[in-house]
């Protein structure tokens, strides 16, 4: 089993949907990480949480929300989907204070229709 | 805010050719990381580095980190067609926990 399991793998919306993305890890890390993929652009920042009762914005956090329901469990949601938010998102996890180097999901890809 | 930038954007390369990535910081890191991302994968995890002037290798890869702490390359020696994919440099400051990547330099390796 995947260290970082991120479900669904592939998933299209429409416009104004609510959607909830989920991140599953089993490497007993504290910090979760959500980060979008956009051609050119590199990984961004979404949001960011060191513990089940700490969450930060990142970078580009509007338009988002996210869920810390566990250690393990870290969920993303887009309140109302619009078409620029399609892209491929990847939750992350980290250990401690040091970052030895993330470990990621396998993605999940998001289509806004 | 922090911005980290990589270049070039795309390479490509004949296999057996050298390739080298350059990654610059706007401001000065406390470390920086790279990740290497097979076409349709997920970013993994290479090396990081910590001290001003740092070099690591890694087999044909070859790791630099500034002497001022706000840039570092990546050199491919004699690339193989497994070396293909995106990599990134990601970057941290001093006093902060999360990670700014770069916008990655995308290697394609002809046969």
């Amino acid at each position: 089993d995947a260290d970082v399991t991120q479900t669904p793998r592939n998933r299209i919306t429409k416009t104004g949907k609510r959607i909830m993305l989920e991140c599953s890890q089993t490497k007993g890390h504290d910090r979760m990480y959500w980060y979008r993929q956009d051609p050119g652009l590199g990984l961004r920042l979404i949001y960011y949480s060191f513990d089940v009762k700490d969450i930060n914005k990142g970078e580009i956090s509007d338009g988002y929300s996210v869920s810390r329901q566990a250690q393990a469990k870290f969920s993303l949601s887009l309140e109302s989907a619009i078409p620029n938010q399609t892209a491929l998102y990847f939750c992350a996890t980290s250990e401690g204070t040091r970052n030895y180097g993330y470990t990621f999901g396998s993605g999940t890809r998001l289509t806004v229709v | 805010g922090q911005q980290v930038m990589q270049i070039p954007q795309y390479q490509h390369v004949q296999e057996g050719e050298d390739f080298t990535t350059y990654c610059n910081s706007s401001t000065t890191l406390s470390n920086i990381q790279w990740y290497k991302q097979r076409p349709g994968g997920h970013p993994v995890f290479l090396i990081q580095l910590v001290k001003s002037g740092e070099v690591k290798k890694q087999k044909r890869l070859t790791f630099q980190f500034g002497e001022a702490k706000k840039n570092s390359s990546l050199h491919i020696t004699a690339t193989q067609t497994t070396d293909v994919g995106t990599y990134f440099c990601a970057g941290a400051t001093s006093g902060t926990y999360k990670y700014i990547f770069g916008t990655g330099t995308r290697l394609k390796v002809l046969a």
